[in-house]
């Protein structure tokens, strides 16, 4: 699968829109973008994921650049409970029972 | 209902004890995946098991490391003679048959050990 870059760390205040950015130059065409978030002292949840199209959720948005080199998880309203580790991971269409392979993600800090 | 549920949360042991750490996976779920997470790292892949076959253990660090699932549904990760460096978060996920609900998995919340 292939690599995905992400800044190490995001702060946001409380109530605001939140994006975090993941950079992917080298995705192929068959590759889906996988979001997972990491609370505190838990396993990591699934948030979103998509191919081409923007995707949209209960818990998220995820936009995605026209050439796919980018994507975008957005929290519309960030609350304190969305503070968490955000992984971005790319996966192949044909990845069959291959693992997810993590990154160190982006830890999103909420401010009141 | 149920999720991923490990047991114990927390251990604690000293240099070169035996530990064993149980992982049910989500009732029906056929695939299961071990990680390890060192502190301030992402979850690291050791092993996956479909069913009862264990099909991939290229992530397991040395061979005092061991995860089974006989009957295809409890799984347990047993690591002999710990050293500190095994000191971890271990983390079990499910999946259910991959054809269907697309490729999400669900953690548990992980048993932290603590080798001292």
């Amino acid at each position: 699968d292939a690599k995905t870059t992400q800044p190490n760390s995001m702060e946001s205040n409380e109530e605001e829109p939140v994006h975090l950015p993941c950079n992917h130059s080298t995705i192929s065409g068959t590759d889906y973008i996988h979001w997972y978030r990491q609370l505190p002292s838990q396993g990591p949840e699934y948030v979103i994921h998509g191919l081409t199209s923007n995707v949209n959720n209960r818990m998220a948005s995820l936009a995605i650049a026209e050439d796919r080199k980018s994507s975008t998880l957005i929290l519309h309203r960030a609350t304190l409970r969305d503070a968490a580790v955000y992984y971005c991971i790319l996966r192949g269409m044909n990845s069959g029972n291959t693992p997810l392979v993590f990154g160190k993600g982006t830890r999103l800090s909420v401010i009141a | 209902g149920a999720g991923v549920s490990q047991s114990p949360r927390y251990k604690v042991a000293k240099r070169g004890q035996d530990v064993a750490l149980r992982c049910d996976p989500i009732s029906g779920h056929v695939s299961l995946f071990w990680y390890q997470q060192a502190l301030g790292q992402g979850p690291e892949f050791l092993t996956y098991f479909q069913n009862e076959a264990q099909l991939d253990k290229s992530g397991l660090p040395s061979d005092r490391f061991f995860a089974e699932r006989p009957e295809g549904s409890v799984s347990t990760l047993k690591i002999q003679r710990t050293q500190q460096e095994d000191s971890a978060v271990y983390l079990c996920a499910s999946r259910a048959a991959l054809m269907l609900r697309g490729q999400r998995l669900f953690f548990g919340e992980g048993s932290r050990l603590t080798v001292l």
